[in-house]
């Protein structure tokens, strides 16, 4: 088996102010995911990468900047946090197509704006 | 257009019951996959069930299963023998073959087990 670590768990920020959200995965993956969840809403992709070094835009990517340096780590930027912004972001993983294609989502890293 | 839609956004059914959530999608291509997702209250999500869509049997793993209507683009989820600890929100998706995996997400339903 393996695990999604997301760091950190809570993220208070300030209006304005430039805020990263790290992921790392040990499954050897190759597809990677930033989700954002508003409170009793679905899921909104952000950003996906299928390799390293490789970025896709969601529909939600502005905003927002990726980092994809290694296949294990994936992180986001929030690159100017919105006041009263609040929302859970979720990492996923994914094996590459295939029978046993399906998505493993990390915790969540919990961002509040002050 | 890809689109998916569920329209039950709440349901309520005592434990020991067989529930069934409902799930429409639509696609333009032939082939596809389709998932279910459980989000607990923890906020943990984690994969249930697929449907491949040129598979005609419907899927099943452990008390849940799949009613899989091609033609009515359709696939919605049972639970039978429901337990309390199967209280939480699911979620349907799907992913086009031919796309770049990326899914297509519903807006879940929140499903609550009565004792």
């Amino acid at each position: 088996g393996g695990i999604i670590t997301q760091t950190p768990k809570f993220l208070i920020g300030q209006e304005g102010q430039k805020l990263t959200l790290k992921c790392q995965q040990n499954f050897n993956h190759d597809t990677m995911y930033w989700y954002r969840q508003d409170s009793g809403k679905g899921l909104r992709l952000i950003y996906y990468s299928i390799t390293e070094n490789d970025l896709q835009k969601g529909d939600l990517s502005e905003g927002y900047d990726a980092s994809r340096e290694k296949k294990s780590s994936f992180s986001l930027t929030v690159t100017s946090a919105q006041k009263n912004e609040m929302a859970v972001f979720l990492c996923a993983s994914s094996i590459k197509g295939g029978s046993n294609e399906r998505l493993f989502f990390g915790h969540g890293t919990k961002l509040s704006v002050l | 257009a890809q689109k998916v839609t569920q329209t039950q956004t709440s349901i309520s059914v005592m434990e020991k019951t067989t529930v069934t959530m409902d799930c429409v999608y639509e696609t333009q291509d032939s082939s596809y996959f389709l998932f279910w997702y459980k989000q607990t209250a923890s906020g943990e999500i984690v994969f249930l069930i697929r449907q491949d869509s040129y598979k005609k049997e419907n899927a099943t793993v452990g008390h849940y299963s799949l009613n899989f209507q091609k033609p009515k683009s359709s696939i919605g989820l049972i639970i039978t023998a429901t337990q309390i600890e199967d209280s939480a929100v699911y979620f349907c998706a799907m992913r086009e073959v031919d796309s770049n995996y990326q899914l297509i997400w519903g807006s879940g339903t929140k499903l609550i087990i009565k004792p």
